[in-house]
């Protein structure tokens, strides 16, 4: 089964309005940690927000803020103010609690295009 | 953020050779990395957990022989692909945890071609 699922395979977004990129996360831990990792055409994977099971707290960094509805087992992220800089593939991942060892699972990722 | 990285970059090589590819952590000491490969238009996919010390454990699938892990030292880790063939040709990316904290960082990533 999926455990982390990202539904939009690609999205546009004008420069400077917010956008919302879906995640749906499938465990039965009580502990795990959801990321969202930028990859632009250069390939490398930036880490960009975390938020923990435990954590009350919708997690931000900037313009980016994680929207957390554990009862739904979704963790989208909003970007705020789009940059042209923002065009990339996001991904979704899960870290599992219990002895995993950290090894993060992956959704297929959405590809944001910033429209001048 | 925490520094990881790779070597080489790129590479490109002749089927049947054997590739090695390093994954550093610079300014922190991982105990443990992650091996990942990532095909065109493809999210990435677990290869294997690279432990210090220790037989890394690979994912469902993954041919330990054809892909040999060693984590020597608290900062290195390698991935040695061997008798390489074309269907190898990927992108390998690595990744190491913080000591301390959640956030997980990788490495640039090697494109490895096989002819």
């Amino acid at each position: 089964a999926q455990k982390i699922t990202q539904t939009q395979p690609g999205m546009f977004v004008q420069e400077k309005e917010a956008v919302t990129l879906d995640c749906t996360y499938d465990t039965s831990d009580q502990s795990y940690g959801l990321f969202w990792y930028k990859q632009p055409s250069s390939g490398e994977m930036i880490f960009l927000i975390y938020q923990g099971s435990y954590d009350e707290q919708n997690a931000t960094e900037g313009r980016y803020s994680l929207n957390f509805q554990k009862a739904r087992k979704s963790a989208n992220l909003v970007i705020s103010a789009s940059q042209l800089g923002d065009s990339a593939m996001y991904f979704c991942a899960m870290r599992e609690g219990g002895n995993q060892g950290g090894k993060l699972i992956f959704g297929q990722g959405t590809e944001l295009s910033v429209k001048p | 953020g925490a520094v990881v990285s790779q070597h080489p970059s790129r590479v490109i090589c002749k089927s049947g050779t054997s590739v090695k590819i390093e994954c550093r952590s610079l300014d922190f000491q991982a105990t443990t990395m992650f091996w990942y490969r990532q095909f065109p238009k493809q999210s990435l996919m677990l290869m294997a957990t690279s432990n210090e010390g220790s037989k890394a454990t690979y994912e469902q699938g993954v041919e330990k022989d054809k892909f040999l892990i060693n984590h020597a030292s608290l900062t290195l880790s390698t991935l040695t692909v061997t008798s390489a063939h074309p269907e190898d040709s990927s992108f390998y990316i690595c990744s190491a945890r913080v000591p301390v904290g959640n956030e997980q960082f990788f490495g640039p990533g090697t494109r490895l071609t096989v002819l």
